[in-house]
């Protein structure tokens, strides 16, 4: 059984670029969770999806961010314009809505932007 | 604002022996709580929960124990394995998972 996918694992990008980082729940998953982990501020949730529509968009830094989830087996998260504070891991996350605090992680991207 | 905190960034135990993992928390509208365990180049991964309404849960070498006078939580693992060594985070939700810092917990042969 395939877990939450999540690409690229690593992204190397300049200051000022696109960056858009992919996730692909685990199957019949309706909640889908993005999360950044930092040394200075841990591991905080960003946004998250219930059966594709964004519920809580509060840790989204700034309008820099978007995230989107076109279907249920998809889901996007976009950084334009990139800028080095922006560097970290970004895990994307699925669960149940039934046990949705029990959340699946992928692997995560390791975002640098220099 | 830290609203869940833990303390010891790293705990040492010997193989065989008790670990006790611990986390505070200051938000009274937290209701349920979590603990992930984190190896490197993964992403977390789900261990054990409790409800507000419990003071305690077990499964297995693993128990959830849950103060909320003194709002605080903690994990033990017993007996404790060399495969446990991780990073452990502590969760609290009130309707979204706020985590901890997390605590890197190495079990030594």
């Amino acid at each position: 059984d395939a877990g939450v996918i999540q690409s690229p694992r690593h992204e190397v990008t300049e200051m000022g670029q696109e960056v858009t980082l992919r996730c692909k729940p685990i199957s019949g998953h309706n909640s889908l969770f993005w999360y950044r982990q930092t040394m200075m501020r841990g591991l905080e949730l960003l946004i998250y999806f219930n059966n594709n529509v964004p519920i809580d968009d509060s840790g989204m830094p700034e309008d820099r961010f978007s995230a989107k989830m076109p279907n249920a087996s998809f889901s996007t998260l976009k950084i334009q314009p990139s800028e080095p504070r922006d560097s970290a891991v970004y895990f994307c996350a699925s669960s149940f809505s039934g046990r949705f605090h029990e959340q699946y992680f992928g692997p995560g991207t390791r975002l640098t932007v220099t | 604002d830290q609203q869940v905190k833990q303390n010891s960034p790293s705990l040492s135990v010997q193989e065989g022996r008790i670990s006790i993992l611990n986390c505070d928390y200051t938000n009274s509208m937290f209701d349920y709580f979590l603990w992930y365990k984190k190896y490197p180049a993964e992403g977390p991964t789900f261990l054990i929960s409790i409800s507000s309404i419990k003071d305690k849960n077990e499964d297995g070498r693993f128990t959830v124990f849950l103060n909320k006078s003194a709002k605080h939580l903690s994990l033990h693992i017993v007996p404790s394995q060399p495969g446990d060594s991780a990073v452990y985070f502590c969760a609290a939700s009130d309707s979204r998972l706020t985590f901890g810092e997390g605590t890197q917990l190495t079990v030594n042969p």
